[in-house]
């Protein structure tokens, strides 16, 4: 089983509020990113990195920042919430190099609300 | 057309029989194809990975891969209520740059 972990579980905020989501992993995965997923609805990729100072935008665009200053940690953050913002916020990593890319394990979540 | 393709579903099987879960890709350069279990309200959990034509088995679940055709399956065979969950097929971009594009899901219902 992975051993990757997601503060909190659940927000539920107002309205202009900065957030951070924290993500972090045991497992010494360089590679790691962040999902975004309403209720029913498909995966989409909002930020990924693939080491230590290495971020990039994902296909769905987002007003989220991201940042990798360490292995094992890979926070989100929400300069102004907005009720848009609302959804299921899914962090994973994986190990390995192109071309094989290998598995990608996510951890439990963050359920965002906002009013 | 969508990059990763899966029928939706609902898709119901009786318990004990074999559950066929089907994808079809789009982009013909890629290399890793996964299929993860997703319950309702939890995150994805990986079932199988498979990278070479043809089929890998691991226990009751199947996973078949025919890249000149571009699809990947999943068979769960004797299905038990607990394999009810939406199951995502995800494929490796062709760019190397290690990003997976998932399909939308099929959901499985399994019926006691």
């Amino acid at each position: 089983e992975a051993d990757i972990y997601q503060t909190p579980r659940y927000l539920v905020i107002g309205t202009g509020k900065k957030i951070t989501l924290e993500c972090s992993q045991t497992m010494g995965h360089d590679k790691m990113y962040w999902y975004q997923q309403d209720p029913g609805m498909e995966l989409h990729l909002i930020h990924y990195s693939y080491g230590v100072n290495s971020t990039e935008k994902g296909d769905l665009s987002s007003e989220s920042t991201v940042s990798r200053i360490r292995t094992e940690h890979f926070p989100l953050t929400l300069e102004s919430a907005r009720p848009s913002h609302t959804s299921q916020y899914l962090c994973a990593s994986s190990e390995g190099s192109a071309p094989i890319v290998r598995s990608q394990y996510f951890g439990p979540g963050t359920r965002l609300t906002v009013l | 057309q969508k990059e990763v393709e899966q029928n939706s579903g609902p898709l119901s099987v009786p318990e004990g029989a074999i559950a066929s879960l089907n994808c079809t890709y789009s982009d013909r350069g890629s290399q890793s194809f996964f299929w993860y279990r997703q319950y309702s309200g939890k995150s994805p959990e990986l079932i199988m990975f498979i990278y070479s034509n043809g089929d890998k088995e691991d226990g009751r679940f199947t996973a078949q891969l025919n890249k000149a055709s571009q699809y990947v399956s999943l068979l769960i065979r004797d299905s038990q209520p607990s394999d009810s969950a939406t199951y995502l097929c995800a494929v490796s971009s062709n760019f190397g740059n290690e990003k997976l594009t998932f399909g939308t899901g099929t959901r499985l219902t399994i019926i006691p």
